[in-house]
């Protein structure tokens, strides 16, 4: 069974740093395209980034290029989102989600406010 | 980019009524999209891929058909538990595309 565990969120102020984490089990991790999807309160789903199954090819959303950068460690099955220069409109919950059929996390939620 | 954009963006029904919502993509896209069921402060659930096949253990009210351009997610017999909002997503690729959403709400 395809579990994805998020974590990391919190609270941060405008222009602070998070780092967050998706711990992926019940299947070959480094054979999948991974992705991080966000939904802000009372909003639609929004595609943030994508990386490669080796971790070659990185792909971002116009909204957080430059800004995010999303990595993974195939060695211990994790995927990670580094957020950077974070904007009130960054308030979401982000959601780790595998590439081919898509499965998700449960989500972890990020607020930036002062 | 590829665009995906469902309508309704919010249907009014009956338990037992028969639901359809439609999702289009901007290009062609051949059958690589997904439905997704979502309730309020839940993650998504996948419930169709590559168009028309049902993930394991969604009953078998739920159906996807189309190709290309057109896309349809059917309820036959709208049930209790189906009051939820309902995405469709491209997914092949690095780039998932996601329609707005309809919310299925009770009549």
């Amino acid at each position: 069974e395809v579990q994805l565990v998020e974590s990391g969120g919190g609270l941060v102020q405008p222009g602070g740093s998070l780092r967050l984490s998706c711990a992926a089990s019940g299947f070959p991790f480094s054979s999948y395209a991974m992705s991080w999807v966000r939904q802000a309160p009372g909003k639609g789903l929004e595609w943030v980034s994508g990386i490669g199954g080796s971790g070659e090819s990185t792909f971002y959303g116009d909204s957080v290029k430059g800004r995010f950068t999303i990595s993974r460690d195939n060695s211990k099955n994790t995927l990670f989102l580094q957020m950077d220069s974070l904007r009130a409109e960054d308030t979401a919950v982000y959601y780790c989600a595998k590439g081919g059929i898509p499965h998700w996390g449960q989500g972890t939620l990020v607020t930036v406010s002062s | 980019d590829i665009q995906m954009t469902q309508s309704p963006s919010t249907l009014s029904a009956s338990v037992g009524d028969r639901v359809t919502i439609t999702c289009r993509a901007s290009q062609s896209i051949s059958t690589w999209l997904a439905w997704h069921q979502q309730k309020p402060g839940k993650a998504p659930k996948l419930l169709v891929y590559k168009a028309s096949n049902l993930e394991s253990g969604v009953p078998s009210r739920f159906s996807g058909s189309g190709s290309g351009t057109e896309f349809t997610l059917t309820i036959s017999s709208l049930q209790p538990d189906d009051f939820a909002t309902y995405y469709c997503q491209h997914y092949n690729g690095y780039s998932w595309p996601f329609g707005q959403g309809t919310k299925v709400e009770i009549k």
